[in-house]
């Protein structure tokens, strides 16, 4: 079956760094996104990774492993306006976005 | 640019009644839409996939003549929810996903959802 994995919650402190990993099982693959969703809100594109490697976007950066089935995104000098669900999909053979549950990013000053 | 837009963003039914809920894409042509439902505090979970001039692949476990689907044209989508019930209490996000050069491949680009409550 196709699976995403992914933190449920994780805390940060403002200003500082922090990574949210993601693993991923899909028939085929043809890239990796992230994207943030605020609550209640609809989520909103932040990266996409088709190669292996860092993609550096700001504040935000996004990191692939294919051979691993693995993915980071990386949120440097955290604000709080970073405090959202972070949702990691998968496109598989199919172009079909399979979804993670999303990771809960708390912020605490 | 790539704007979705949904309507209502905030609906309240009775139990029983019907339901539209209309997607548009406003800036460019969406080859394919999407309909996702989220309960709170979990992912979005797709429903169905439609295309224009065809009707909706639905995902397995999902309704297709409770959750009616129509793309009538290239910026349009409806979802309308049949005979409502209290468990269709959800929120309802559309997307939308079109292709062109500088565009990120398969990015869907989401409307700001709807809150269905049927009482």
């Amino acid at each position: 079956g196709q699976n995403i994995d992914q933190p449920t919650e994780m805390t940060a402190t403002e200003g500082a760094i922090v990574q949210i990993n993601c693993t991923y099982q899909t028939s085929g693959f043809n890239g990796l996104f992230w994207y943030q969703q605020h609550a209640g809100e609809a989520p909103t594109f932040l990266s996409y990774n088709v190669l292996d490697g860092l993609e550096e976007k700001g504040r935000f950066s996004s990191f692939l492993s294919r051979s691993k089935g693995y993915s980071y995104l990386l949120l440097k000098e955290l604000q709080m306006k970073d405090s959202a669900s972070y949702l990691c999909a998968a496109l598989d053979s199919n172009y079909q976005l399979i979804w993670g549950a999303g990771t809960k990013l708390i912020i605490k000053p | 640019g790539a704007v979705v837009s949904q309507h209502p963003s905030r609906v309240i039914c009775k139990s029983g009644t019907s339901v539209k809920i209309e997607c548009r894409s406003l800036d460019f042509q969406a080859t394919t839409m999407f309909w996702y439902r989220q309960f709170p505090k979990q992912s979005l979970m797709l429903m169905a996939t439609s295309n224009e001039g065809s009707k909706a692949t639905y995902e397995q476990g999902v309704e297709k003549d409770k959750f009616l689907i129509n793309h009538a044209s290239l910026t349009l989508s409806t979802l309308t929810v049949t005979s409502a019930h209290p468990e269709d209490s959800s929120f309802y996000i559309c997307s939308a996903r079109t292709e062109g050069p500088g565009l990120t491949p398969y990015e869907q680009y989401f409307g700001p959802g709807t809150r269905l409550t049927v009482t």
